[in-house]
Formats: structure tokens, sequence, C-alpha cells
């Protein structure tokens, strides 16, 4: 089964503590992208990669922090910077670094206790 | 900052009539995308339009493009109960996008029985 996998699927944490949170994809697709949801919101761009060991912020990338060490990999930190983390956390990727159709994980629901 | 604004913000209709969602940006665009997104789960690709069509469709889809307006708006024709989601489009700017998309707030769509 080909596709973009996000664990977990629900995440509790308490205040102060970093967490990481998982995105694996089976496509064989170079760029990997990370966003933020809020309830009744759009989706902000937290970090991009376009290719392995490389990274860009997004609109909101303080707080956070990502690695890109394998092409099917690229997890994302919250840390204990980000001042309002609860959120929905959105995985996607796409074949190439250009603009076209995005394929997006399940999703992980962060709540900061 | 949120590029595309889709109006209305929500929208409540009967099972077989049309549903229209509308989409403004501000910047010049390559292409502009339409996604979906039922509760809680992640962003499914509906359609891609680019900057130098007018109007495409997919099925019930029917999406148009107004380059002069910055506006693009999502026709969804003999709409059903599964149509219920929330409906987002996104933009690719021209300058300054650095290969990543720019998310509406979205169209809460509630088609009932």
């Amino acid at each position: 089964d080909g596709g973009i996998t996000q664990s977990p699927k629900y995440l509790f944490r308490k205040e102060g503590q970093n967490v990481t949170l998982s995105c694996e994809q089976n496509l064989n697709h170079d760029a990997m992208y990370w966003y933020r949801q809020d309830p009744g919101q759009g989706l902000r761009l937290i970090y991009y990669s376009q290719i392995v060991n490389d990274f860009q912020k997004g609109d909101i990338a303080e707080g956070y922090s990502v690695s890109r060490e394998k092409k099917e990999s690229f997890p994302l930190t919250v840390t204990s910077a980000q001042k309002n983390p609860t959120a929905f956390y959105l995985c996607a990727s796409t074949p190439t670094g250009s603009t076209d159709t995005q394929y997006f994980g399940p999703g992980t629901r962060l709540t900061v206790l | 900052s949120q590029q595309g604004e889709e109006d209305p913000q929500a929208l409540s209709i009967q099972e077989g009539e049309n549903a229209t969602m509308n989409c403004s940006y501000k910047t010049s665009i390559n292409n502009l995308q339409w996604y979906r997104q039922n509760s809680g789960r992640g962003l499914v690709h509906l359609i891609l339009i680019r900057s130098n069509e007018r109007e495409k469709h997919s099925g019930r889809l029917r999406v148009t493009l107004d380059t002069s307006k910055k506006s693009s708006s999502l026709l969804i024709t003999a709409s059903r109960a599964a149509d219920t989601a929330s409906y987002f489009c996104a933009t690719d700017e021209v300058t300054g996008g650095g290969n990543k998309l720019t998310f509406g707030t979205g169209t809460q769509l509630k088609v009932e029985l």
C-alpha cells in the first residue's frame, strides 16, 4: 500500500516537554511538508524539504524543528518553545519540488495538557 | 499570511442541489488547486487549474479561474451527503513562493438528506 503515514493519530503532552511527530512516505517523493491546522482554519506551513539533508522554514517555524536524513522520513519536533502547540498537524509530499498535487497523511492531533 | 480566502465560510444545501464555493487570492499565480478535507482527516486533492486555463472539469466538479479578478470557483453538481466536508483552495505564487502552496481558510459544506 503506497502512501503517507503519520503517527501517532492522537498525542498528549505536558507543558514544557518536547515531542516528535512521525511522517513516513513510500511514494518515492522528493519533497515533504509539515502544516499546522487550527480549528476552523486553513493550513499554515511550518517547514518543508525539497531534498534529503535540506529543509526550509515556512511561515510559522518558530518553536519547531525538523530533520530529513532519509528520503522517506520527515519528523517534526514540537519544542517547549512553541507557545500554543495544541493543533492538528498534517504532513504532505510531492513527487518533485514543484507545486503540483500534494499528497497528505491522515494527521496527528496534538494536545498539550 | 493567507493568500486564498474562500467564500462562503459555511454552506448548507439539500442533496441534489449544486454547491458553489469561491476563492480569492492576492498575487499572481502559476496554478490554483482545490482540496477536500473530511472532519479530522488529511486533505485530498480534487483538481488543479493552471494560470493559462479558464475552466476545468472532473466528474461532478467544475472549476473556473479568472486571473484578472484573481478568483476561482468550485462547483459541485448534484451534491450528495458524502460531499459533506471542508473545501480549500491553494495557490502557488509566481514570485516568492519558493515551491510551496498557500492554503485558504476553507468552506465548510454540509449536504443534508
